[in-house]
């Protein structure tokens, strides 16, 4: 069964640097997001994407964050100039579109650690 | 704004038995989908379960089940024969339409008991 793919899995940044994560939405899956949960915390969506637009966004996703489709498979978060408080897992996940009930898949998520 | 709310921090459940989770969602939208998202520790995140809220009989796949109330905005999930490999945090998510982002309750950790 296709998946969504994330990468690295785990990443370590100083503070200040920054950082991309990187995912592969599943090949015909048309709308992208990005959350992050914080250790302990619920899941909290970051940013939607579609039609190589961002659809939606949270307050959490400032002018700190920004997000790609570079190549048309590849869906990026760049967290720039990162704070320790960036410190979560970062998911990916992706769904097909249209009408109905289309659930979004995630992918395994990329765990980053600001020092 | 819509709210997702799972009053369970932990759950406990014998091995073979039944157990059931509360989640309970406040929203004024008449479109909208209801999920529960399974996270073992190694992570990820494995869709459980869907239903739409336009739909009145309650979903199942397999072992897993909903009640759904929508007047009461109630969306609980039922495990009946419970496994080891059940354990996990389980998150209750609303999605406002077809493609709109997920709004997650703060999970419920579920033991399971050999």
């Amino acid at each position: 069964e296709p998946e969504v793919t994330q990468t690295p899995s785990h990443q370590v940044t100083q503070m200040g640097q920054e950082v991309i994560l990187r995912c592969v939405p599943i090949s015909n899956h048309l709308y992208f997001y990005w959350y992050r949960q914080i250790l302990g915390q619920k899941v909290e969506f970051l940013v939607s994407f579609y039609n190589n637009e961002i659809s939606e966004k949270s307050e959490i996703f400032d002018d700190q964050f920004s997000v790609e489709r570079p190549d048309g498979s590849n869906f990026t978060l760049k967290i720039r100039s990162t704070k320790l408080e960036d410190s979560a897992m970062y998911f990916c996940a992706s769904s097909r579109g249209g009408l109905g009930n289309q659930p979004q898949h995630f992918g395994d998520g990329t765990r980053l650690s600001i020092l | 704004a819509q709210t997702v709310t799972q009053s369970q921090p932990e759950m406990s459940v014998q091995e073979a038995e039944t157990v059931t989770l509360s989640c309970t969602y406040d929203t004024s939208e008449s479109d909208y989908y209801l999920f529960w998202y399974k996270q073992p520790p190694s992570r990820q995140m494995i869709l459980v379960i869907r239903q739409e809220a336009y739909k009145q009989q309650n979903a199942t796949e397999n072992r897993f089940s909903v009640n759904f109330q929508k007047a009461a905005k109630s969306f609980s999930l039922k495990i009946s024969d419970s496994q080891l490999g059940d354990a996990a945090m389980y998150f209750c998510a609303y999605r406002r339409g077809s493609q709109g982002n997920l709004i997650f309750g703060k999970g419920t950790k579920l033991s399971v008991k050999p």
